[in-house]
């Protein structure tokens, strides 16, 4: 079974600043998905951005940029020029490669809280 | 906008009842999967319906099930309901063609059950 961890239960820095936050998970499988999404208080998840585990490049959608280390287990997000809109709960999201099968369940870590001050 | 609806937003229930939920798939999406989401945690991964058929389930009891219709529209039945199953329902749609990987989200329907 696959977990995912965030350790990082809250966040608070100021607007313009950067900041990263921290995933680690666990797995046998040699061919994944990771996500970040977004949870603001409307409630709606929003997908952040997506990194393959066979992609060694990691993965950047304009402000935000990941981290990721594959023989670490690690999969970290960093927030260049943090805005007040960044403001929601993060959450990492692990998904297992299928052949052409598409999506599929995701795994998600218990989250973590971040605050952009003005 | 994702396309992905859900309903209703909120509901009010009584331990013992049974509670139905409704998702609307995005256009174009076959698949949709369904979390449970506790005050403070991260979604759980409920069960998954392709096709109108139950396409990997997560560790519910059986009084949870649910439903897929022909135009990809879902249900989640909940019977028998606990203070526990208080929590926010979130519905994902996504497609299983080969190389998709996104899942929409709606904006889920927060059950108190009293």
């Amino acid at each position: 079974a696959q977990t995912v961890t965030q350790s990082q239960p809250e966040m608070s820095v100021q607007e313009a600043e950067t900041v990263t936050l921290s995933c680690t998970y666990d797995t046998s499988e040699s061919n994944y998905y990771l996500f970040w999404y977004k949870q603001p208080p409307s409630r709606q998840m929003i997908l952040v951005i997506r990194q393959e585990a066979y992609k060694q490049q990691n993965a950047t959608e304009n402000r935000f940029s990941v981290n990721f280390q594959k023989a670490a287990k690690s999969f970290s997000l960093k927030i260049s020029d943090s805005q007040l809109g960044d403001t929601a709960m993060y959450f990492c999201a692990f998904m297992k490669y299928r052949l052409n099968q598409g999506a599929q369940k995701l795994v998600f870590g218990q989250g973590t809280r971040l605050t952009i001050n003005p | 906008e994702t396309g992905v609806t859900q309903s209703p937003t909120h509901l009010i229930k009584t331990r013992g009842q049974q509670v139905t939920l409704r998702c609307s798939s995005q256009s174009g999406h076959n698949t949709v999967s369904w979390y449970q989401q506790a005050l403070g945690q991260g979604p759980q991964f409920i069960f998954q319906y392709y096709r109108e058929e139950e396409n990997g389930r997560g560790n519910f009891p059986p009084r949870f099930s649910g439903l897929q219709f022909p135009n990809y529209s879902s249900e989640l039945n909940v019977n028998a309901l606990e203070l526990d199953d208080s929590a926010l329902y979130l519905c994902a749609s996504s497609s299983k063609s080969a190389g998709s990987t996104e899942a929409f989200f709606g904006q889920g329907t927060r059950l108190t059950v009293v």
